[in-house]
């Protein structure tokens, strides 16, 4: 089974301050994705890749960047944190079937 | 563009009965389609899925659902629900085409009472 980390868990920091998003999977998977849940909202796309140097924009991109440094890694920048952006966010990785996507834990992001 | 529909945002039923979740689509092709769980703290998990062939399509734990693309539906089934199964339900359709994009419904928060 594919395994998906996230890390930190939990984030907490202020409106304008910077915060990078980690995630990694083991399983050489190609796609992997960022999403972000927020109630009345089910998962929205933000970013995605297809491989290391590539990068796709998802449906809700505004405020966040995106990095795939290596087929394992795949970062989401908040360069200036906002409040509309206290989320719970998930990463994704999927293989050849792109269609099936496995998740992270999460990671839960307040901006003061 | 694809869009999912879930029209009930909760849903709560008594241990041993019978569940339906409804779960609708927009997509004027052949869609793939998926149902996925998340239980409290945890990452979604893939429950079942759909590309082709046999519309009635078993996944994990006794769950199955229905591809009816007269109705646009594809609805998630357990004959008996157990506590367990207290979760949030996601159905998500994807196009098909080379980008990997799923699109998901809003959830349905299911509550089985013990």
């Amino acid at each position: 089974e594919a395994a998906v980390t996230q890390s930190p868990r939990n984030k907490v920091t202020v409106t304008g301050g910077n915060v990078t998003l980690s995630c990694r999977q083991t399983n050489s998977h190609n796609y992997m994705y960022w999403y972000r849940q927020d109630t009345g909202h089910g998962l929205r796309l933000i970013h995605y890749s297809y491989g290391a140097g590539n990068l796709q924009i998802g449906d809700v991109p505004d405020g966040y960047k995106a990095t795939r440094t290596t087929q394992e890694d795949f970062f989401l920048l908040l360069e200036l944190a906002s409040p509309s952006q206290t989320s719970l966010y998930f990463c994704a990785s999927s293989g050849d079937r792109a269609y099936e996507q496995y998740f992270g834990p999460g990671t839960r992001l307040t901006v003061l | 563009a694809q869009s999912v529909t879930q029209p009930d945002a909760r849903v709560t039923v008594s241990e041993g009965a019978s569940l339906q979740l409804r779960c609708k689509y927009s997509y004027s092709g052949t869609p793939y389609l998926f149902w996925y769980v998340q239980y409290p703290r945890q990452g979604l998990q893939l429950l079942l899925k759909y590309y082709s062939g046999d519309p009635v399509v078993q996944g994990v734990n006794g769950f199955e659902a229905e591809f009816i693309k007269s109705n646009s539906s594809f609805h998630l089934r357990k004959a008996s629900v157990h506590w367990s199964d207290s979760a949030v339900y996601f159905c998500a359709v994807s196009t098909g085409a080379n980008t990997g994009k799923l699109t998901f419904g809003h959830g349905t928060i299911l509550r089985v009472h013990p």
